[in-house]
């Protein structure tokens, strides 16, 4: 069980939009901020946003994160059947020695 | 063009000992904090460690501290991750990746190797 807590799955159909959640504690998303990967599988990941609402350059503007208390959110807007990935939250845990998480990961499927 | 290539990947049999490494170019590497991340079979991401750029910091996940050790030889351009005590948990993909900036305890990896499999196994 991951500390920070996505669902499972998500769904949506072309255009619609979606959001993913990502749900932590005061020791990693109330202190720290929130990245979000995109992993195609059989692929290496790929940052979508880091720094809560950070796009890497070639990131389209139709992914957009924020964060709020402990609770982090990553939206797609215009959804496109190769949007159909698995998607991972991350952030930095400040507990005891200090250690990196990730999100147990959703799975979104375009219908 | 940002390249990193993992190697050293195998099977080995529990208890047993292996030293991964990642082979960096296209950039500054010494500029740049590196992060090992894996993923088990069928499994999530997993952040194993992380270390700054100058290799004075570095950072182990609770499941690998005593364990493994990362460093970074950064005349080589080369990352490294030196595990001993290997279990069958173990087993993954591990995967190196460049962190956006200098800071280590920062998860926002921008390029990302393919990965080397692992195997513990008797």
């Amino acid at each position: 069980q991951s500390v920070l807590t996505q669902p499972p799955s998500a769904s949506g159909t072309p255009g619609q939009r979606v959001t993913i959640s990502c749900s932590g504690s005061s020791s990693n998303l109330g202190s720290n901020t929130v990245n979000w990967y995109q992993q195609v599988p059989g692929t290496a990941p790929r940052l979508l946003i880091s720094s809560n609402d950070q796009r890497p350059s070639g990131v389209p503007d139709r992914f957009s994160g924020s964060k709020s208390g402990t609770s982090g959110s990553l939206a797609i807007s215009g959804l496109r059947s190769e949007d159909e990935a698995d998607y991972y939250c991350a952030s930095w845990d400040d507990s005891l020695n200090g250690f990196a998480v990730f999100g147990g990961g959703t799975h979104l499927t375009v219908l | 063009e940002v390249q990193l290539l993992e190697s050293g990947g195998g099977l080995v049999q529990p208890g047993g000992s292996l030293r991964l490494s990642c082979a960096a170019s296209g950039f500054s590497f010494s500029s740049y904090a590196m992060t090992w991340v894996r993923q088990a079979p069928g499994k999530g991401l997993e952040w194993v460690s992380a270390i700054d750029p100058s290799g004075g910091g570095t950072y182990y996940a609770d499941s690998v501290r005593g364990r493994f050790t990362i460093s970074r030889d950064n005349s080589k351009n080369t990352l490294y991750l030196r595990m001993s005590s290997l279990r069958a948990e173990d087993t993954a993909l591990y995967y190196c990746a460049r962190g956006l900036d200098i800071v280590a305890t920062r998860p926002s990896c921008d390029y990302w190797g393919q990965g080397t499999l692992v195997t513990i196994s008797s």
